[in-house]
């Protein structure tokens, strides 16, 4: 079963700084795809970035930048800066490409960005 | 920009009764599911659900959870007996059929069992 670790219950930042956020995960499959949710106060999940296994290039939004390790099975969140509201708790997620469409969650990064 | 609703956004209950937690997806996507996240821990898969019937279910999903597409629109979560565990915020995502378009959350819905 694949598994995803985030080991950092909580990070700070000040704004307008850069914050990398860190995450494994443990797979056999060869293709599959990643995603980092943000979850602010609110709630509501909502999608940052994503990455294919199968693209080489690491994905970009805007301020959202991944370090896509492959083989190290490393997908790491960088945040440029950041503002005040990038502030909520950051969840990894993998999702099989053959087996099933469920998300596997790690346990979130609480991010605090200060002024 | 379409988005998922659900309803209601807080329920309280007593334990033992039945709750029913329900969702719009967006229209056009055909992938359903439910997730849910107990205080302080990690969101956890639950159910997928496409071309009106489970497709994958977890652990967790036991025989006291149900999950229905009554209409064109509404996707359900049903608990038929509750207990003071099912505390928790319940997710509604949907996603289109190819594999490589991601799920979109709703805004949860807090269930309390008193």
């Amino acid at each position: 079963a694949q598994t995803v670790t985030q080991s950092q219950p909580e990070m700070s930042v000040q704004e307008a700084e850069t914050v990398t956020l860190s995450c494994t995960y443990d797979t056999s499959e060869s293709d599959y795809y990643l995603f980092w949710y943000k979850q602010p106060p609110s709630r509501q999940m909502i999608l940052v970035i994503r990455q294919e296994a199968y693209k080489q290039q690491n994905a970009t939004e805007n301020r959202f930048s991944v370090n896509f390790q492959k083989a190290a099975k490393s997908f790491s969140l960088k945040i440029s800066d950041s503002q005040l509201g990038d502030a909520a708790m950051y969840f990894c997620a993998y999702r099989s490409v053959e087996y099933g469409n469920k998300l596997v969650f790690g346990a979130g990064t609480i991010l605090r960005v200060k002024s | 920009e379409p988005e998922v609703t659900q309803t209601p956004s807080h329920q309280v209950t007593q334990m033992g009764q039945e709750v029913i937690l329900r969702c719009v997806p967006i229209s056009n996507h055909l992938y359903f599911y439910w997730y849910r996240q107990i205080l302080g821990q990690k969101v956890e898969f639950l159910v997928s659900f496409y071309n009106n019937e489970i497709s994958e279910k977890s652990e967790i999903f036991d025989d006291q959870f149900s999950v229905e597409r009554p209409d064109g629109s509404n996707f359900t979560l049903k608990i038929r007996s509750t207990k003071l565990e099912d505390s928790a915020m319940y997710f509604c995502a949907s996603s289109e059929l190819r594999s490589n378009q991601p799920q979109h959350f709703g805004d949860g819905t807090r269930l309390s069992i008193l």
